[in-house]
């Protein structure tokens, strides 16, 4: 299995403001995806952003960009202009370009964005 | 568009019974997985299917069982329920190629007592 690791088990912005989430990964591979998942207390996983690792250029969307930087293998999600609905739980995850799809996740960063 | 289905979204069982978790995708996926979370460790990967009449275990297989036998359907079973088994259960679907995503059920959460 991958490794994953969020290092933030919690954090806390305040509305409007902007927020990074450290993540950080183990792989040999050259080619793969990584992904950031929002779920929010109704549990529904959310597919916050993606990012091909053939892919020099940062992804982003919206208020949601990532940091990607692959010799060092860290993959950080900032939000910009942090809005009461991101309060939620936010999983880094890897997913290798050829195989079954499987996700290998981090253990999560809860985020509370204060009024 | 109904995605994937999961049922039931709440269970509480007794240890040493057993049930099984339905999960369902209408997108014509053909790769469907299985994860449990718990707090602290994010989600695991229970089993997985690859097409009808093909599975394969994950990182945390022990106690579950899985079939198969259509695309839309995979369900995950419980053959005698254990404390350790209380979870939130996931499954998910995706296609093979680029651009590839992952969609998730609601999610089933598990009490055994």
């Amino acid at each position: 299995a991958q490794t994953v690791t969020q290092s933030q088990p919690e954090m806390s912005v305040q509305e409007a403001e902007t927020v990074t989430l450290s993540c950080t990964y183990d792989t040999s591979e050259n080619n793969y995806y990584l992904f950031w998942y929002k779920q929010p207390p109704s549990r529904q996983m959310i597919l916050v952003i993606r990012q091909e690792a053939y892919k020099q250029q940062n992804a982003t969307e919206n208020r949601f960009s990532v940091n990607f930087q692959k010799a060092a293998k860290s993959f950080s999600l900032k939000i910009s202009d942090s809005q009461l609905g991101d309060t939620a739980m936010y999983f880094c995850a890897f997913m290798f370009q050829t195989g079954a799809n499987n996700l290998f996740f981090g253990t999560g960063t809860r985020l509370t964005v204060i009024p | 568009n109904a995605g994937v289905t999961q049922t039931p979204k709440f269970q509480v069982l007794k240890t040493g019974q057993s049930m099984t978790l339905q999960c369902a995708q209408d997108m014509n996926h053909e790769y469907m997985s299985w994860y449990r979370q718990d707090p602290g460790m994010g989600l695991r990967l229970i089993h997985y299917s690859v097409g009808a009449g093909i599975t394969d275990q994950g990182e945390v297989p022990n106690g579950y069982n899985v079939s198969r036998s259509t695309t839309e359907d995979f369900p995950l079973r419980l053959l005698s329920a254990a404390p350790s088994q209380t979870s939130v259960y996931f499954c998910a679907s995706s296609s093979p190629g680029l651009n590839t995503e992952a969609f998730f059920g609601q999610g089933t959460r598990l009490t055994v007592v």
